[in-house]
């Protein structure tokens, strides 16, 4: 299995641009989460999905920020204008309800950088 | 609330062994977790613990969990380099699948 495949990998864009980070969670897996990474603020868990649902988008900072996941294999964040401090790594895991909940699987991260 | 803390900072020689420590606030936590990050990379589980245990030993890592103190720790037998990388302690409660992650604990293996 490829394991959680994110792109892009690094991002680069100018302040007030959009941005999308693409998530491809491991096949078979039924949870899908979205988290950011800062020195300033740690890990923080931004928005979940289950069988493609949202559950939990409480971690979400701002209405800037947007989620979807239109079907099993997929999901995409997006900022939208994008600022300066949105600046961090954004990783997005999965999971297998089957399996039990210690299994979450994450991915490489997206490295964003808003100038 | 919901803090998980860690201290930041471990350093140890080659061949001791490390522990790293963490502490929790709340008491439904269900699941106890540690994962690893190495520079530029995800995060990986490395093992988990359900509350009701008090112990849990695989291969080199020990985990242990004082459920009154809300403590828990991350030992590493015959520590090496390629152990060095940040350690993150985070929690799940009941009714979620949402992890709340400590601010991580840097390991530096020295030679």
């Amino acid at each position: 299995d490829a394991g959680v495949i994110q792109s892009p990998r690094h991002e680069v864009t100018e302040m007030g641009q959009e941005v999308t980070l693409r998530c491809k969670p491991i096949s078979g897996h039924d949870y899908l989460f979205w988290y950011r990474q800062t020195m300033m603020r740690g890990l923080e868990l931004l928005i979940y999905f289950n069988n493609n649902v949202p559950i939990d988008d409480s971690g979400m900072p701002e209405d800037r920020f947007s989620a979807k996941m239109p079907n099993a294999s997929f999901s995409t964040l997006k900022i939208q204008p994008s600022e300066p401090r949105d600046s961090a790594v954004y990783f997005c895991a999965s999971s297998f309800s089957g399996g039990g909940r210690e299994t979450q699987y994450f991915g490489p991260g997206t490295r964003l950088l808003v100038l | 609330g919901e803090d998980v803390e860690q201290s930041l900072f471990l350093s140890v020689r080659e061949g001791d062994s490390s522990v790293i420590n963490c502490t929790y606030t709340d008491s439904s936590s269900t699941y106890l977790y540690w994962y690893k990050q190495e520079p530029g990379a995800g995060l990986q589980l490395l093992t988990y613990i359900f509350s009701n245990m008090d112990m849990k030993q695989d291969q080199r890592l020990t985990v242990l969990l004082n459920k009154k103190d809300k403590h828990l720790s991350l030992r590493i037998a015959d520590t090496q380099t390629g152990d060095s990388a940040i350690y993150f302690c985070a929690e799940s409660r009941d009714s979620s699948y949402k992890l709340i992650f400590g601010s991580g604990t840097r390991l530096l293996v020295r030679p």
